[in-house]
Formats: structure tokens, sequence, C-alpha cells
């Protein structure tokens, strides 16, 4: 099956600042990326997602990239806000119709100082 | 608010109680999925629904676990003779099938069992 691994697994950041957040991924099938933000208390809060047919997607201040021939995307948050700290989860799911399971990662807590 | 809601949100037990939890998905999503969250990791899949039938299933459910979505709207996990390492985070999510591949999951709250 599918295996995601997530890093760092803590992250601290001067607001202003860039946050990178790096996954990779196993299973080569895998063509749908999503980006979860989960604060405390909380369920997971979807960010940002990529299909596989594409490298690059940007929303606002949160990109992902994505390079499916080493198997790895990644999340950058640039201008980094306090309220930007959580713990932040990749995820990947392979093609099928009978398989629509998640993978995620471990996770990232991100922690922006003011 | 038309998202996923998940009840109760706290459930403490006692070990060997059975638990029930109960997800409402965001309306007309007719796809359905439970994932267990343990603290410092990341939500693990268990199963899934499409409409009232179950299409997936986990290795992590146990045969202590139950799950049914018998009308296709909200679904009910069911735990029996609850167990201290059944302690976690039950996240319910919610999606629409769509034709271009796999679609968004919206998750809900999730509801926080502590079995003592």
């Amino acid at each position: 099956g599918e295996n995601v691994e997530q890093h760092p697994s803590t992250l601290s950041v001067q607001e202003g600042d860039s946050a990178v957040i790096k996954c990779t991924y196993s299973d080569s099938a895998s063509n749908y990326f999503p980006w979860y933000k989960q604060e405390l208390g909380k369920g997971p809060q979807l960010i940002i997602d990529i299909r596989s047919n594409v490298g690059e997607k940007k929303d606002q201040r949160i990109a992902v990239t994505l390079n499916k021939t080493a198997k790895h995307f990644s999340l950058h948050i640039t201008e980094t806000q306090p309220e930007d700290s959580a713990v932040y989860f990749c995820a990947a799911t392979p093609p099928g119709t009978g398989r629509r399971a998640l993978t995620f990662g471990s996770g990232t807590r991100l922690q922006v100082q003011p | 608010d038309t998202g996923v809601s998940q009840n109760p949100r706290h459930k403490i037990t006692k070990r060997g109680q059975n638990v029930t939890f109960r997800c409402d998905p965001i309306s007309e999503h007719n796809r359905l999925y439970w994932y267990r969250q343990t603290l410092g990791q990341g939500p693990e899949f268990l199963t899934y629904f499409q409409n009232e039938a179950q299409l997936e299933k986990s290795r992590l459910l146990s045969d202590r676990f139950s799950a049914e979505r018998p009308k296709g709207s909200f679904s009910t996990l069911e735990i029996q003779r609850t167990e201290q390492g059944d302690s976690a985070m039950y996240l319910c999510a919610s999606s629409l099938a769509g034709t271009s591949g796999q679609e968004t999951q919206y998750f809900g709250p999730g509801t926080r069992l502590l079995v003592l």
C-alpha cells in the first residue's frame, strides 16, 4: 500500500518568513495530493490540493509543487502569519474506483513567532 | 452550518463497554469516510461508503468495529468491547463523487474517545 513520509515534524519560523514542508510517497500510481491544516481540537481542513497532471498550484500565500519522477511534493507558505500556526498534513491517494482512502503523513507542527 | 457534523464530540467510557458515534455528512455528498487519529499522528483510514454500500475497509477495522450508513445519509461507527488502545479521535469525512478522479474530502470536527 501507499506510504507517505513528511518532514520536518516541527518547524518554527518568524512572522513574515517562508515555511516549506516536504512529503514523499511510495506508490507511483498515486495521483491526488491534498494538504490539510489542523488546529487544536478541530478536524483537518483542506488548504490546497494538486493532481498529478500539474506540477505546481498556487493560492495566494500557499503553493504546492509536485515532482512525480522523484515522488515528492512540497507545501510552501510565504509571508507567514501567527494564524498559520497549526499542524499540517500531506496526503496521497492512488487511482482506482475502489480505492478512496487518503494516506496521511505524520504531520508538521508549524509555529509562527510574532 | 452546512459542514460535516459529528456527535458526540467527546466520549469517556470504561474498558469493555460499547460506544457508538454518529456522522452527518455535507448534504448531497454521496461518499462518507471514517478515519482514526491518535495523538501526534496523521489520520488513518478505516472505511468508506458510497451511498449505503460499504466499499472499502482497512485492516485496522477489527471485528469489534462496525460501521453503517443505512439510508445513504448519516453514518454510525460502533466499537464493541472497547479497549484502552481504542482511545483516539474518530474523524468522519464526506465527498461528492465526480468523474475526474479523486474528489476533495471534507472532515468533521471528530469524536474524541477515551477508554479508561
